[in-house]
């Protein structure tokens, strides 16, 4: 499987952008890249995905490299509540069933 | 709509017993997926399913047993629980939009 690489840890202040980095040098050209986030003593959520072009949604933007190795996961305005694990994985669709690798992810801490 | 649910939340159990914990999702997934997450690790795949009556290995299998006998369930059995199964375990479910959807998490203590 593909794997991904992530920092263990960032900082941001509340109310400010955050951008969390991924590296996946080798990406398929199937494989979706997903991003999902935990919060302290639940289960994982779904935060994003894409395969090429860059996406948005409520929670996030989701910025791939034209060359596909590497994508930034964007919080526009980070609060309290963003403070959480956030994990890059790469999904390769429908032969792989949908089971995702899960790395040690992006330990977020925001600060009031 | 309740999304996906486990049972039961937390439990304590000594070596050699023996549990079935289950997982349920009312949104008529055909994914179901049995994950364990030790501390300051990321989540490790034990087994899933894709779909009523099937089931596969996932990562890390040995020790466990599932069965998918409905589609809204899927259970994860210990037959002889052992200390280094003790972790919190996650349930997750997908449909056709490639989201996974997560329970809220069993936590299990081995002694």
């Amino acid at each position: 499987d593909a794997k991904t690489t992530q920092p263990n840890s960032m900082e941001s202040n509340e109310e400010e952008p955050v951008h969390l980095p991924c590296n996946h040098s080798t990406i398929s050209g199937t494989d979706y890249i997903h991003w999902y986030r935990q919060l302290p003593s639940q289960g994982p959520e779904y935060v994003i995905h894409g395969l090429t072009s860059n996406v948005n949604n409520r929670m996030a933007s989701l910025a791939i490299a034209e060359d596909r190795k590497s994508s930034t996961l964007i919080l526009h305005r980070a609060t309290l509540r963003d403070a959480a694990v956030y994990y890059c994985i790469l999904d390769a669709g429908g032969t792989s069933y949908g089971k995702l690798t899960f790395g040690q992810g992006t330990i977020l801490t925001v600060h009031p | 709509n309740a999304g996906v649910t486990q049972t039961p939340k937390f439990r304590v159990l000594k070596t050699g017993q023996s549990m079935t914990l289950l997982c349920a999702q009312d949104m008529n997934h055909e994914y179901m997926y049995w994950y364990r997450q030790d501390p300051g690790m990321g989540l490790r795949l034990i087994h899933y399913s894709v779909g009523e009556g099937t089931t596969a290995k996932g990562e890390v299998p040995d020790g466990y047993n599932v069965s998918r006998l409905k589609k809204q369930n899927f259970l994860l059995g210990l037959e002889s629980a052992a200390p280094s199964q003790t972790s919190v375990y996650f349930c997750a479910s997908r449909g056709r939009s490639d989201t996974q959807y997560f329970g809220p998490g069993t936590r299990l203590t081995v002694l």
